[in-house]
C-alpha cells in the first residue's frame, strides 16, 4: 500500500495480558515513531527508529512497554501486562528522512490510522 | 519538560468565516512548528508547517504565523469549508532533539456549520 498500515486496528485485552502492535512504515523511509494518544488529547512520543536503530526511547512509559525494527521496516510495540492506564491509540509515523551529523529531522511524518488498545 | 499549550479547545463557526487557532511554546530553542489535521478514526495528517526563520506562510486558504519572542504560532483558515471540520493539533519540535520529536498541543475540535 501506499501509506503507513497498521494493525490490528482494535484490540481489547484484558488486564494482566501481554499485546503486540505492528507498522508497516512507508516502503524506503528511514524514520519511524510510535506515539500513544489519549481520548481527547494530542499525541506523546514514545520512541524512534532510524533503519533498525533505536535512538529514542525517552517516552516509553515503563519497562513494560518494548519496540524493536529488526530489519529496519516493519517494527512492533510490545506492551507486557497490559494495564488500564494503557488504553489509548498508538500511532505510528515513518518519514524518509533521518538524522544526519545531529541534526534533527524536519518536514512531514506520515501517520498510520493507529491501533486503539483497549484494557479492560 | 517542554510544553505547547493550544486554545481555544472546540471552535465552531459559519461556513465562509475565518477560523484561528493558537499555540504557545515554552522550549525557546524549539525550531519546527507543524500543524495536523486529524479526522475521526484517522491518523493526523500535515497540513503546514514553519521553520524558526520564518515569520509567516501561506498555502492557500491556510497559514501560519511564528513569533519567536512571546513564543507564540497560530494557523489562520479562511473561507472555511464543512469539509475542515476535524481537530488540529499544533506541535513543537523539541529544542534539544536530534531525532526529530515532537510535542504536540491538546488539540481543537473545529465545527463548520454549513
Amino acid at each position: 500500500g501506499a501509506g503507513v498500515s497498521q494493525s490490528p486496528r482494535y484490540k481489547v485485552a484484558k488486564r494482566g495480558q501481554d499485546v503486540a502492535l505492528r507498522c508497516d512504515p512507508i516502503s524506503g523511509h528511514v524514520s519511524l515513531f510510535w506515539y500513544q494518544q489519549a481520548l481527547g488529547q494530542g499525541p506523546e512520543f514514545l520512541t524512534y527508529f532510524q533503519n533498525e536503530a533505536q535512538l529514542d526511547k525517552s517516552g516509553l512509559p515503563s519497562d513494560r512497554f518494548f519496540a524493536e525494527r529488526p530489519e529496519g521496516s516493519v517494527s512492533t510495540l510490545k506492551i507486557q501486562r497490559t494495564q488500564q492506564e494503557d488504553s489509548a491509540v498508538y500511532l505510528c509515523a515513518s518519514s524518509p528522512r533521518g538524522t544526519s551529523g545531529g541534526a534533527s529531522i524536519t518536514g512531514e511524518l506520515f501517520f498510520g490510522e493507529g491501533s486503539r488498545l483497549t484494557v479492560l | 519538560g517542554e510544553n505547547v499549550e493550544q486554545h481555544p479547545s472546540t471552535l465552531s463557526v459559519q461556513e465562509g468565516d475565518s477560523a484561528v487557532i493558537k499555540c504557545t511554546y515554552s522550549d525557546s530553542a524549539s525550531n519546527y512548528f507543524p500543524w495536523y489535521k486529524q479526522e475521526l478514526g484517522k491518523g493526523p495528517q500535515l497540513i503546514i508547517d514553519i521553520r524558526s526563520n520564518v515569520g509567516e506562510k501561506k498555502d492557500q486558504r491556510i497559514a501560519v504565523t511564528l513569533n519567536k519572542t512571546a513564543k507564540h504560532f497560530s494557523l489562520h483558515i479562511t473561507e472555511t469549508q464543512p469539509e475542515d471540520s476535524a481537530v488540529y493539533f499544533c506541535a513543537a519540535m523539541h529544542g534539544s532533539s536530534n531525532t526529530g520529536k515532537l510535542i504536540f498541543g491538546q488539540g481543537t475540535t473545529l465545527q463548520v456549520k454549513p
